[in-house]
């Protein structure tokens, strides 16, 4: 049974780095994508961005100039950092594994229990 | 970037009802499309991939339909299990957008 175990820093000031890591356990760390997704307080789910075991990355463009995915894939550890927080940061932070089967359709089937991170002064 | 528009935001129905939620997306993104389930307080969970294919595990009261660029949700017989949250997301391109969600609740 895959599990995903997320830690960080919950409570930051304006300005700082948001810095969250989650790690694999019970499962293979090749052939996935490791993603990050965030939830604001009563509302929906946002994509930030993704990662592969090898580096590569996909950034939702909306937080691109801020944001660094990495990997230590000998740990079977992905890190997100969010430089430059606001209020508008305030979230649950979800990492979880993307797959793509046969058929090139790709999903999210495993997921942290979330990270709540909140920015205030 | 592609946008999903979910509709309705809230339905309120009762056990037994069949209840259908609705995903539009702005492009045509083939049948990459998820859903997933969100209780309080809980990480999401997928039911369905590929618009049509269900998870193993996930009751087969849940069903995925796709026609064009719309999308379909469907629970036959809701339980009181299914109150919750259901979301859309496309993976078709980046970014991976959702759709704003659906809350379900008991009438």
């Amino acid at each position: 049974q895959v599990q995903l175990q997320q830690w960080g820093a919950g409570l930051l000031k304006p300005s700082e780095t948001l810095s969250l890591s989650c790690a694999v356990y019970g499962g293979s760390f090749s052939g996935y994508y490791w993603s990050w997704i965030r939830q604001p307080p009563g509302e929906g789910l946002e994509w930030i961005g993704e990662i592969t075991e090898s580096g590569v990355t996909n950034y939702n463009p909306s937080h691109k100039s801020r944001l660094t995915i990495s990997v230590d894939a000998s740990k079977s550890q992905f890190s997100l950092k969010l430089s430059s927080v606001t209020a508008a940061d305030t979230a649950v932070y979800y990492c979880a594994r993307g797959y793509y089967d046969r058929s090139g359709y790709y999903y999210m089937d495993v997921w942290g229990n979330g990270t709540t991170v909140i920015v205030s002064s | 970037d592609i946008q999903l528009t979910q509709s309705p935001s809230f339905l309120s129905a009762s056990v037994g009802d069949r209840v259908t939620i609705t995903c539009r997306a702005s492009q045509v993104i083939s049948s990459y499309l998820a859903w997933y389930q969100q209780k309080p307080g809980k990480a999401p969970e997928l039911l369905i991939y590929g618009a049509t294919t269900l998870i193993s595990g996930v009751p087969s009261r849940f069903s995925g339909s796709r026609s064009g660029t719309e999308f379909t949700l469907t629970i036959s017989s809701l339980q009181p299990e299914d109150f919750a949250t259901y979301y859309c997301q496309h993976l078709n391109s980046y970014p991976r957008t959702f759709g704003q969600g659906t809350r379900v609740e008991i009438k």
